[in-house]
């Protein structure tokens, strides 16, 4: 039973909109949440992350919020471009534990 | 600076035959994972390792070993492969928090 999901697989986004990601989650031990973003042919690398003391963290273009009430958290880039195009991760983690639960992913499309 | 490595890059199998994925890190790292990304499924933990010498299984444990035996090495085995088994499989060392992932070794199998 996935304790992560992404339940929009795709996204497609003009350039220079925003795009939003949503992941909820179902474990109420994760503590920590992670986002992270997979080109083709690559492996994942980490993108942004959040602990479940703050609401929001921002990172340039990139923010992630968190509402630990509805177990859910966001992906906001602003503004969208072309080289974001690639599958993006939900991942979390209770920090007493050793390993990360990941969402199904979202495939980002930015169109010019 | 390498990071993690992972070979082979591909792989075509027969079913029952077995094969060896090797991980390597050089970032001095104690934890390191091995997953498998299935489409629909995300990333799926299949077994990961706290330190030199200790294996633990994961999610998906089932028609695979792992062995351990130097802090940078993180060998993943099949033994008998079936198709259910083709996928892409990723090897990540880090805590938690913090992962780092190898490029992905494609594995199809017969």
């Amino acid at each position: 039973d996935q304790q992560v999901k992404q339940n929009s697989p795709s996204l497609s986004v003009q350039e220079g909109r925003i795009s939003i990601l949503n992941c909820d989650y179902t474990n109420s031990m994760f503590d920590y949440f992670l986002w992270y973003k997979k080109y083709p042919a690559e492996g994942p690398t980490f993108l942004i992350s959040i602990s479940s003391i703050k609401d929001k963290n921002e990172d340039g273009r990139f923010t992630v919020f968190l509402n630990k009430s509805a177990k859910h958290l966001s992906l906001h880039i602003v503004p969208s471009q072309p080289g974001d195009s690639a599958v993006y991760f939900c991942a979390a983690s209770d920090l007493g534990d050793y390993k990360l639960s990941f969402g199904a992913g979202t495939t980002v499309t930015v169109r010019a | 600076n390498a990071g993690v490595t992972q070979t082979p890059k591909f792989r075509v199998l027969k079913t029952g035959q077995s094969m060896t994925l090797l991980c390597a890190q050089d970032m001095n790292h104690e934890y390191m994972y091995w997953y498998r990304q299935d489409p629909g499924m995300g990333l799926r933990l299949i077994h990961y390792s706290v330190g030199e010498g200790t294996t633990a299984k994961g999610e998906v444990p089932d028609g695979y070993n792992v062995s351990r035996l130097k802090k940078q090495n993180f060998l993943l085995g099949l033994e008998s492969a079936a198709p259910s088994q083709t996928s892409v499989y990723f090897c990540a060392s880090g805590p938690p928090g913090e992962l780092f992932f190898g490029e992905g070794s494609r594995l199809t199998v017969l």
